[in-house]
């Protein structure tokens, strides 16, 4: 089983500001498979992220992703309001399909 | 435009069984896999398994073997899960996701809360 460790934990920022989150796998992972969500209260998972750096349908250009191997970061160029919320990564390659367990993105 | 709606919530005794059901529209049902995860309150997402909905051949996480059931019917186009000898750690909200190898999880139900209690 891959597991995925996200950092930090939690990240207090203020809108205007740059977000970095890392998730790193506990071992190789194909860049093709590796996805970020993002989920607020009382609401279902989105999909931001899918093959480590391309943009799901609808998300704004100020999400972007990168990485491969072991480590993976979602960036956030620019943070507007709407985007404090709770971020996941996830392996889904091969099973069993795996999350991080999400690092919180607070308002400063 | 797809959508995936699941049933109501729904609170259980320890040791019942509780079959939460995914209905799928906007799309060919057949076509997509679905997976079930879920999300126990305050925490993080943990994925259940997947299913076929053509033919309905499903795979569990090992974590759940012998207590999860997926099924599909093409009739309706819905997709359920059942999980049996719950237990107050099994209180989570229940999503379903289609998704694709290439994509991921990009569509998911609005998820539904089993509640564990005695």
């Amino acid at each position: 089983e891959i597991v995925l460790t996200q950092s930090p934990g939690t990240l207090s920022l203020s809108p205007g500001e740059r977000a970095t989150l890392s998730c790193r796998a506990s071992q190789s992972v194909s860049s093709s498979y590796l996805a970020w969500y993002q989920q607020k209260p009382g609401q279902a998972p989105r999909l931001l992220i899918y093959g480590a750096s391309s943009r799901a349908t609808g998300i704004p250009d100020r999400f972007s992703g990168s990485g491969s191997g072991t480590d993976f970061t979602l960036t956030i160029s620019r943070l507007e309001p709407e985007d404090f919320a709770v971020y996941y990564c996830q392996h889904y390659g091969s099973s069993p399909i795996t999350f991080g367990q999400g690092t919180r993105l607070e308002i400063k | 435009q797809v959508q995936l709606v699941q049933s109501g919530a729904e609170v259980k005794k320890p040791g019942a069984s509780v079959k939460v059901s995914c209905k799928a529209s906007g799309y060919t049902f057949t076509s997509y896999y679905m997976h079930w995860v879920r999300q126990a309150p305050g925490q993080g997402l943990e994925w259940m398994g997947i299913i076929n909905p053509s033919g309905g051949s499903a795979s569990y996480a090992q974590k759940l073997q012998g207590r999860v059931t997926m099924t599909s019917d093409t009739s309706t186009s819905t997709v359920y899960m059942e999980l049996s000898s719950l237990r107050s750690e099994d209180t989570a909200v229940y999503y379903c996701a289609r998704a694709t190898v290439i994509v991921g999880f990009a569509y998911w139900g609005q998820g539904t809360l089993i509640t564990v209690s005695s």
